[in-house]
This record gives structure tokens, C-alpha cells and sequence, in this order.
């Protein structure tokens, strides 16, 4: 299975709206709904942000939110503030019954 | 609230294998699955394997043959076998609760495949 496809950088000013896509295949990504993202500060594990493509665990802010269409889901920041700094990653449950990630994507607030 | 902690040694040496125990804390291993994830030094997370309460498995293709994932809920503990180890493996390793999102992560254990 091929890692998920994310771009390495990102980049916002606080105010702004960034949106990180996560692209796989119909084997991955277009095959069910359990999409999820993580962001994780450096030295950190990693946290769950959004979990079956567009729902946020209590405690999540609502500027964070997740969609798909087809085989690319994406996560949007709103609101951009200097503590969204950080590696966000992307998950995918696959048609073989694994689990694939995204290669990670920076975000730097300007 | 859960709190899953990683342990095991944190320096393996080439073709022999790592082994490292998740324990669970602050709720039941019942009715979840449990995972380990890994991540190299400045690279992005790898999933290794799933297990069932109950002790089903699933893992990545890619390190299937070398990966054993075991379970023993009594002890509230799971546990990890990767073998033979390459320099490769060198990672930081993450035991999480889920199978196909993670709530609950561990701080994570730093292991180092070196001679």
C-alpha cells in the first residue's frame, strides 16, 4: 500500500483559512468514510483532530473541519492562530482492512 | 481518562528483535482494538499493526512477515515483536487505542536498532 498523498508545506496568517488536502485511491480514501487527521507538535505524539472525515473529538476547536470528494479529503483551519503551528497528518482505513497515513504536511503561521 | 505507556528496551541490535509492551490504564482493553504506530527520526508516522480484544490481527504489508502483535487483556497489556530488526527499524514507537482513528495515544518509546 502507498502512503496517502499530502503536500510537505503549508502556509497561513493568523486570520486566514489553510486547507490540507490528503489524496489516495479508491482502494483507500474513496472507499469509506473513515478518514481521519492528526497534528503533532514537535517531540510530541500525535493528536486526534478529526475522525471519520468531518467529525471532531470533544475539545477540538469547530475552526478545525474535514470533507472529502472522491479519493481526496481535505482539513481546513479557519481562524488561523500561532498554536495551529504544526505536522498535521492524514489517515485512511483501506479496502484490505488496514491503515495507510499521509506523508505529513508543515503548517507555518506567518 | 486512558493513558497507554510504552516500554521495552530502547537499543536492539541488527537481526534481533524488538519487543515492546503497551500498558493500559484508566479503562477496559474490552471491545477496542489497539494499535502501534511508528515513526523514523524526522520522518512521518508508519502504521505497524492492529489487535482485537479478542485478539484478531491485522498489519502492514510491508513488515507483515517480521511483525507479531499479542494481547493479553488480564494484564492490560499488549505487545509488539518485530524481528529480524535492520537499522531501518529505528523509530520512535506509539501504542494508540483504535483501529482506524486514535483517541488515545502513548508518549511514545525511542528505539534504536544499532550494534
Amino acid at each position: 500500500q502507498s502512503a496517502l498523498t499530502q503536500p510537505p508545506s503549508v502556509s497561513g496568517s493568523p486570520g486566514q483559512s489553510v486547507t490540507i488536502s490528503c489524496t489516495g485511491t479508491s482502494s483507500d480514501v474513496g472507499s469509506n468514510n473513515r478518514v481521519s487527521w492528526y497534528q503533532q507538535p514537535p517531540g510530541t505524539a500525535p493528536k486526534l483532530m478529526i475522525y471519520e472525515v468531518s467529525n471532531r473529538p470533544s475539545g477540538v476547536p469547530d475552526r478545525f473541519s474535514g470533507s472529502k470528494s472522491g479519493n481526496t479529503a481535505s482539513l481546513t483551519i479557519s481562524g488561523l492562530q500561532a498554536e495551529d503551528e504544526s505536522d498535521y497528518y492524514c489517515t485512511s482505513y483501506t479496502s484490505s482492512d488496514t491503515l495507510v497515513f499521509g506523508g505529513g504536511t508543515k503548517l507555518t503561521v506567518l | 481518562q486512558v493513558q497507554l505507556q510504552e516500554s521495552g528496551p530502547g537499543l536492539v541490535k541488527p537481526s534481533e528483535t524488538l519487543s515492546l509492551t503497551c500498558t493500559v490504564s484508566g479503562g477496559s482493553m474490552n471491545s477496542y482494538y489497539w494499535s502501534w504506530i511508528r515513526q523514523p527520526p524526522g520522518k512521518g508516522l508508519e502504521w505497524i499493526g492492529y489487535i482485537s480484544s479478542g485478539g484478531s490481527t491485522k498489519s502492514n504489508p510491508s513488515l507483515r512477515s517480521r511483525v507479531t502483535i499479542s494481547v493479553d487483556t488480564s494484564k492490560s497489556q499488549f505487545s509488539l515483536r518485530l524481528s529480524p530488526v535492520t537499522t531501518a527499524d529505528t523509530a520512535m514507537y506509539f501504542c494508540a487505542r483504535g483501529m482506524s482513528y486514535h483517541r488515545f495515544w502513548g508518549q511514545g518509546t525511542l528505539v534504536t536498532v544499532s550494534s
